[in-house]
């Protein structure tokens, strides 16, 4: 079965710091990997995704991410942080790129201060 | 992109009563939806898979009987909790998988549900 961890509930940064958000993931096969963010009461917001190729991925809002399958890691990235980035952000895998059903990990909650 | 749709975003009812929550895919057809749970400060756990025009598939642990859904169209699937008891108040957000492509899932906006 697949599973994902995000090992840092709760991170903070300051305005204009770089971020990275890590994700480690569990599956037996070649991984469909998603970043999602959501803001306070809202749903969620597609950041990025990685099906295949290229294994550093550019998505929306600055955001990027890396996969690295020796690591079984797909950590999300940003040079400089907005204070409208303060939100939980969740990593997920999926079979089949979404076919199946997707598995989130608990989220990491972004802190951005002054 | 492909828009998904919650009604409503929020709604209050009394214990013992039965709350429909609504999902569309707005910009194509799905013939696959799934609905999540995410309760205060947590992750989303999936809790059915809805396919249109046949019975749902719920996860272990999520009771069907008290969860119906329904996906009687392409374009929607209800969430009916019935007998809501104040332990069922939670965020429910529903996903829309486009057959197109790579079959991604598009999320709705969800909805708040208070069981007083």
């Amino acid at each position: 079965a697949q599973s994902v961890t995000q090992p840092d509930i709760h991170i903070t940064v300051s305005e204009g710091a770089s971020l990275e958000l890590r994700c480690n993931y569990s599956y037996g096969a070649t991984p469909y990997l998603f970043w999602y963010v959501q803001s306070p009461g809202q749903g969620l917001q597609l950041l990025l995704k990685y099906f295949s190729g290229d294994t550093l991925v550019q998505g929306i809002k600055g955001f990027e991410a890396e996969f690295k399958r020796s690591q079984s890691s797909f950590n999300l990235r940003k040079p400089s942080v907005h204070w409208s980035d303060a939100a939980e952000y969740f990593c997920a895998v999926g079979a089949g790129g979404g076919y199946q059903k997707v598995t989130f990990g608990t989220g990491t909650k972004l802190q951005v201060i002054p | 992109g492909a828009v998904v749709s919650q009604h409503p975003s929020r709604v209050i009812c009394k214990s013992g009563t039965s709350v429909k929550i609504e999902c569309r895919s707005l910009d194509f057809q799905a013939t696959t939806m799934f609905w999540y749970r995410q309760f205060p400060k947590q992750s989303l756990m999936l809790m059915a898979t809805s396919n249109e025009g046949s019975k749902a598939t719920y996860e272990q642990g999520v009771e069907k009987d008290k969860f119906l859904i329904n996906h009687a169209s392409l374009t929607l699937s209800t969430l009916t909790v019935t007998s809501a008891h104040p332990e069922d108040s939670s965020f429910y957000i529903c996903s829309a998988r486009d057959p197109s492509g790579r079959g991604e899932q598009y999320f709705g906006p969800g909805t708040r549900l208070t069981v007083t």
